[in-house]
């Protein structure tokens, strides 16, 4: 069964500071996900990453994703308040129909 | 072009009652996958349908039960509410199974009291 943990779970910080959120999973996986999701909202997509050593990067976003460790990072780098949101990994298998597991979240707080 | 688009936004339920979940995937997409999102964690696979046919079904009681349509909407049942389905309920189109990208609704929010 496939899992995914993501830490930290909460994480604030200044504006201008970088941070790294970490996504584990446990098994292998043919694609993993970055979403982001606003207070009552519905999830929007960030990026997928494919294949080991993968780095795909938007504005202050950039996830990187290593198969063998089966690790996924989401770095932000000088963080501004607009990226205050949850955070979430997904991992999936196409031989599962790309059903996509979720990790539990990483909620950031940007303080000016 | 229109997408993924839930109904209703919002509705509050008693325990023990049914409700049903609709949902219309981009069009042009066949598969639509269902989400359940408690408040506090991150969403759970439920069920995907593509070509009007279950092809996964998540950890979920019996209570809950989908089907897809000819013209390739869904329908999310849940019978007998607990406490428990108090969340929000996402629905994902893609344009066939497995496809890359699934773009979600915005989804149902159920308050079961």
């Amino acid at each position: 069964e496939l899992k995914v943990e993501q830490n930290p779970l909460f994480l604030s910080m200044q504006e201008g500071k970088n941070y790294t959120i970490y996504c584990n999973y446990s098994t292998t996986s043919d694609r993993l996900y970055w979403y982001r999701q606003d207070p009552g909202k519905s999830l929007e997509s960030l990026f997928v990453l494919l294949s080991n050593g993968a780095v795909k990067q938007e504005g202050r976003l950039m996830a990187s994703l290593d198969t063998k460790a089966r690790l996924s990072t989401l770095h932000i780098t000088a963080a501004v308040h607009d990226l205050s949101a949850t955070y979430f990994c997904a991992a999936s298998s196409l031989n599962a129909g790309n059903m996509l597991t979720f990790g539990g979240g990483t909620r950031l707080m940007v303080k000016p | 072009d229109a997408g993924v688009t839930q109904s209703p936004t919002h509705l509050i339920k008693t325990r023990g009652q049914h409700v049903t979940l609709r949902c219309s995937p981009i069009s042009g997409h066949k598969s639509v996958s269902w989400y359940q999102q408690v408040l506090g964690q991150g969403p759970q696979f439920i069920f995907q349908y593509y070509e009007k046919e279950e092809r996964g079904r998540g950890n979920f009681p019996d209570r809950f039960s989908a089907r897809q349509f000819p013209n390739y909407s869904s329908e999310l049942n849940v019978n007998a509410l607990l406490l428990g389905d108090s969340a929000l309920y996402l629905c994902a189109s893609s344009f066939v199974q497995g496809a890359l990208e699934q773009y979600f609704g915005p989804g149902t929010r159920l308050t079961v009291t």
